[in-house]
């Protein structure tokens, strides 16, 4: 049962154009989410998150979307760069604030930004 | 500050042989995760730990799987019997745990070969 889908396991982009990632979950329980990004021979990196109360994060050239009735949520990157290559994960958890708790991922989105 | 570290790196197995992989986290982080990913799969949760103690390692797919974590900080990943379906990458990661949704910290994995 894959609770957090990303249906689009590769996405090529031209550099300076946005980079869309989409994501959705099936568990109305998920109060958090978070992308992460991940190099070749590297663990995941922490990119941004969002809670559930909100609908939009940004940071930078980052930001996410949540759309909590649709039970979906997107990552775009403007302008997108080559060193943005590499394979985004979308995660989200459940649970009290302030405690630790499992992250449940999707299975990936390979991201290539062509020159 | 140094970062979440695991090793070894790579672990090349026989089948039916023991395995340790072993997780250093972020000094002071108190909770600390391991999940796998598998060839073309998203990471999946194994087990997780507050302190000393494993409040969540409904993860575990086997019983063959175990985990400790002793005085707060290093944890090893112990898989006895090593089957072939257990060939995966292994990640650790590490969290604080406070008023903040605790972001998760990875090492970079031990690539685990069962033959």
């Amino acid at each position: 049962d894959q609770q957090v889908k990303q249906n689009s396991p590769s996405l090529s982009v031209q550099e300076g154009r946005i980079s869309i990632l989409n994501c959705d979950y099936t568990n109305s329980m998920f109060d958090y989410f978070l992308w992460y990004k991940k190099y070749p021979a590297e663990g995941p990196t922490f990119l941004i998150s969002i809670s559930s109360i909100k609908d939009k994060n940004e940071d930078g050239r980052f930001t996410v979307f949540l759309n909590k009735s649709a039970k979906h949520l997107s990552l775009h990157i403007v302008p997108s760069q080559p060193g943005d290559s590499a394979v985004y994960f979308c995660a989200a958890k459940s649970g009290v604030t302030g405690t630790a708790s499992k992250l449940t991922f999707g299975t990936g989105t390979r991201l290539q930004v062509t020159l | 500050g140094a970062g979440v570290s695991q090793s070894p790196s790579n672990k090349v197995t026989e089948k039916g042989k023991d395995v340790e992989l072993r997780c250093d986290p972020i000094s002071g982080h108190t909770a600390l995760y391991w999940y796998r990913q598998s060839l073309g799969q998203g990471l999946e949760f194994l087990i997780y730990f507050q302190g000393n103690s494993a409040p969540d390692k409904s993860g575990l797919p086997s019983d063959r799987f175990s985990a400790e974590r002793t005085g707060g900080s290093v944890s090893t990943l112990t898989i006895q019997r090593t089957q072939q379906e257990d060939s995966a990458v292994y990640l650790c990661a590490s969290s604080f745990t406070g008023t903040s949704h605790n972001e998760q910290f990875f090492g970079p994995g031990t690539r685990l070969t069962v033959l």
